[in-house]
C-alpha cells in the first residue's frame, strides 16, 4: 500500500529562517509522481511542485527548493528566508498512476509551519 | 477562467438528511475525484472518475455515492448524512495520467447535527 509521512506535525520558524519540510514515501510502484501543495489559512489547495520517480534532479524556484532522494524515499521541501506569507499547512502527496488512466493522490498528513515575524 | 467550481461552500444538514455536492470543471479534464480533509487526516479520496460513465471507488467510500453522465460535471451526494461525514470536501480534476497538477476547487464546508 502506498503511503505518505509528513513526520512534523507543526513547524514554527522566526521571519527570514530557512526550514524544512519532511516527506518521507512509501510505494511498489517503479513510476510515481509526488506533489507539494500549499494550503493557506484560506483553505484553497495551491499547487507548488509535481515531481515523477525518473527524475531526481533538485528543483528550485525561488525561495523554494526540493529534494527528491530515491535512495532514502524522501522528498523534502525547503523554504530560504521565510516569510509570514509561508504560514499554512504543506501537504506532500504521491499519485498512484495505474492502468485505466486513473489518477489518484495519497496525501500526508500535513505539516502546519507558522513563521512569526 | 473559472476551472473548478464547487457547490455550495457552507452546508448543515441534519442527521438523516441528504444532499448533493456539485462540481464542475471547464478545461475538459477527463479525471475528477472528491477528496475529504479532516483535521489532522490530510486529504484522503472518496471516489474518482476517469471519464464520463466511469466511476470508481476510493480510501473512504462508505456513504457516498457518485455519478459521471457528463465530462464537466462531477456531484458527490450524501444519501443520509452522519456526524461522521462532517468535514471539507473538496473536488478536483486533471487531464489524467502524468500530465500535471490536480486542480482542486474551493472546497465546501458540511457539518451534520
Amino acid at each position: 500500500a502506498q503511503k505518505v509521512t509528513q513526520a512534523q506535525t507543526e513547524i514554527s520558524v522566526v521571519e527570514k529562517e530557512d526550514v524544512t519540510l519532511d516527506c518521507v514515501y512509501e510505494t511498489r510502484d517503479t513510476t510515481y509522481y509526488l506533489f507539494w501543495y500549499k494550503q493557506p489559512p484560506s483553505g484553497e489547495l495551491v499547487f507548488l511542485i509535481r515531481r515523477n520517480s525518473f527524475d531526481e534532479q533538485n528543483e528550485i524556484s525561488g525561495r523554494y527548493s526540493w529534494n527528491f532522494q530515491k535512495s532514502t524515499s524522501s522528498f523534502n521541501f525547503t523554504i530560504t528566508a521565510s516569510q509570514v506569507v509561508d504560514s499554512a499547512v504543506y501537504f506532500c502527496a504521491l499519485s498512484d498512476v495505474t492502468q485505466g488512466g486513473s489518477e489518484k493522490l495519497v496525501f500526508g498528513k500535513g505539516t502546519k509551519l507558522t513563521v512569526n515575524p | 477562467n473559472a476551472g473548478v467550481t464547487q457547490t455550495p461552500k457552507f452546508q448543515v444538514l441534519k442527521t438523516g438528511q441528504s444532499m448533493t455536492l456539485q462540481c464542475a470543471q471547464d478545461m475538459n479534464h477527463e479525471y475528477m475525484s472528491w477528496y475529504r480533509q479532516d483535521p489532522g487526516m490530510g486529504l484522503r479520496l472518496i471516489h474518482y472518475s476517469v471519464g464520463a460513465g466511469i466511476t470508481d471507488q476510493g480510501e473512504v467510500p462508505n456513504g457516498y455515492n457518485v455519478s459521471r453522465s457528463t465530462t464537466e460535471d462531477f456531484p458527490l451526494r450524501l444519501l443520509s448524512a452522519a456526524p461522521s461525514q462532517t468535514s471539507v470536501y473538496f473536488c478536483a480534476s486533471s487531464a489524467g495520467p502524468g500530465t500535471g497538477e490536480l486542480f482542486f476547487g474551493e472546497g465546501s464546508r458540511l457539518t451534520v447535527l
